[in-house]
């Protein structure tokens, strides 16, 4: 039980476009998820908690308009990254909370490279 | 300022080796979580503890919540080259939150 999946795993666009990448959860439903991002061979960075129906709550620093969260229903979160410039490029991880255990499942990754 | 101290940050050993990776706070954790995670993938769930004192073994890996919730221990006996990658500890101050706080992690390698 509790799997998170993320689509795509890897994704190469130019500078200037943007990307959306997918965070479900398989077996259950998700109040709450997270978005993250990390760098090579350091911890993970929260980007975002994305709550269901409301919007998303980012933390310091992070630009809310650069990375827009939706999270539409129990099993899905997706976040955009727009306009994307190569300083944008890291390995982006979601996370979904399962039902006020605390406890995060994480997903797979996405390693984005903007070119 | 980083609320979860880990150490060591880097640790190589040889297969066969015991070690113990360290997570302390100055605050009280409502629960802790220990993850691992190989390159290119996302964190895997080892365990989790809630109650001061706690401790819980997984085979070899032996993991302590402090009694007063603000620090952790996760000690590997024998390790072996499968063991390594990255390990995570994060707290969670409970509530209505339900953010965790991540160390910044232990990169272990074990050497056969």
């Amino acid at each position: 039980g509790a799997v998170v999946s993320q689509h795509p795993s890897w994704v190469i666009c130019k500078s200037g476009t943007s990307v959306k990448i997918e965070c479900r959860s398989l077996d259950f439903q998700a109040t709450t998820m997270f978005w993250y991002r990390q760098f090579p061979k350091q911890s993970l960075m929260l980007m975002a908690t994305s709550n269901e129906g409301s919007k998303a709550t980012y933390e310091q620093g992070v630009e809310k308009d650069k990375f827009l969260i939706n999270h539409a229903s129990l099993t899905l979160s997706t976040l955009t990254v727009t306009s994307a410039h190569p300083e944008d490029s890291s390995f982006y991880i979601c996370s979904a909370e399962e039902g006020g255990t605390y406890e995060q499942y994480f997903g797979p990754g996405t390693r984005l490279t903007v070119t | 300022t980083q609320l979860l101290e880990q150490s060591p940050q880097f640790l190589s050993i040889q297969e066969g080796e015991n070690l113990t990776v360290y997570c302390n706070s100055s605050s009280v954790f409502s629960s802790l979580q220990w993850y691992r995670q190989e390159p290119g993938e996302g964190p895997v769930l080892l365990v989790t503890v809630v109650t001061g004192g706690e401790v819980k073994k997984l085979k070899r890996l032996t993991f302590q919540f402090g009694d007063a919730r603000k620090d952790s221990s996760l000690h590997i006996t024998a390790a072996q080259p499968g063991d390594t990658g990255l390990y995570l500890c994060a707290g969670n101050m409970g509530g209505s939150n339900y953010k965790l706080t991540f160390g910044k992690g232990t990169l272990l390698t074990v050497n056969p």
